[in-house]
């Protein structure tokens, strides 16, 4: 079975711009998670979408936002960069939304100049 | 303070050595408890999770839950060069993948 994939996997981008992440969940895996994993703050949880319905949102201004395809596939979406954005985006795919089921991709490193 | 705090590494230890990875948290309302491996340039690989007080071990790895202390161990005996990596300790109220609180990680490198 093909493991969760993310496009690009680099970017490099400037400030204010906007940037699309994709993510593509494991075939039959219907929740994809979002999260940001930095030095200074490590992993966090950005929002996670189940069947195209956002179920969860993390702690994260608006311009973050994602959404999800019928086909399970989801895109993260950022606007105005800052530098602060710059991290390694994770997503996850799970058959339901409990962390024990739950796979990793490899991430998208974002890097805001 | 952070509600989960993870011991910084990183840590060197010759291959063979048992090695202890630490988490203290603060929350009292935690009941699952995880530890992710990070590869370099890889996403995080769930090794073991456990809900409440006890242990639990998979083959050379045994997680340790201390929630009357709000204390967390994964321990690794018989290291090899291949456990180097990045361990995560995450930790969550409920089972829900989204509510957990990760630990910044602990950089481990077993030399041969």
């Amino acid at each position: 079975k093909a493991g969760v994939t993310q496009t690009p996997r680099y970017l490099i981008k400037t400030r204010g711009q906007q940037v699309t992440l994709s993510c593509s969940p494991i075939s039959g895996h219907r929740s994809v998670s979002w999260y940001q994993q930095t030095p200074g703050q490590g992993l966090q949880f950005l929002f996670e979408y189940f069947s195209e319905t956002q179920r969860n949102k993390g702690n994260f201004p608006g311009r973050f936002s994602g959404r999800q395809f019928s086909n399970s596939r989801s895109e993260m979406n950022v606007s105005t960069l800052e530098l602060g954005d710059s991290a390694l985006y994770l997503c996850a795919s799970s058959p339901s939304d409990r962390a024990e089921t739950q796979y990793f991709g490899p991430g998208t490193r974002l890097l805001v100049l | 303070q952070k509600e989960v705090e993870q011991d910084p590494g990183p840590l060197s230890v010759p291959e063979g050595a048992i090695v202890s990875l630490n988490c203290t948290y603060s929350n009292s309302a935690f009941q699952y408890f995880m530890w992710y491996r990070q590869y370099s340039r890889k996403g995080p690989e769930l090794l073991m999770y456990t809900y409440s007080s006890g242990n639990k071990e998979d083959g050379r790895f045994t997680a340790q839950v201390d929630k009357s202390s709000k204390y967390i161990s994964l321990f690794i005996r018989d290291s090899q060069p291949s456990d180097s990596a990045t361990y995560l300790c995450a930790m969550s109220a409920n089972t829900n993948a989204g509510k957990s609180t990760f630990g910044d990680g602990t950089t481990l490198t077993v030399k041969p």
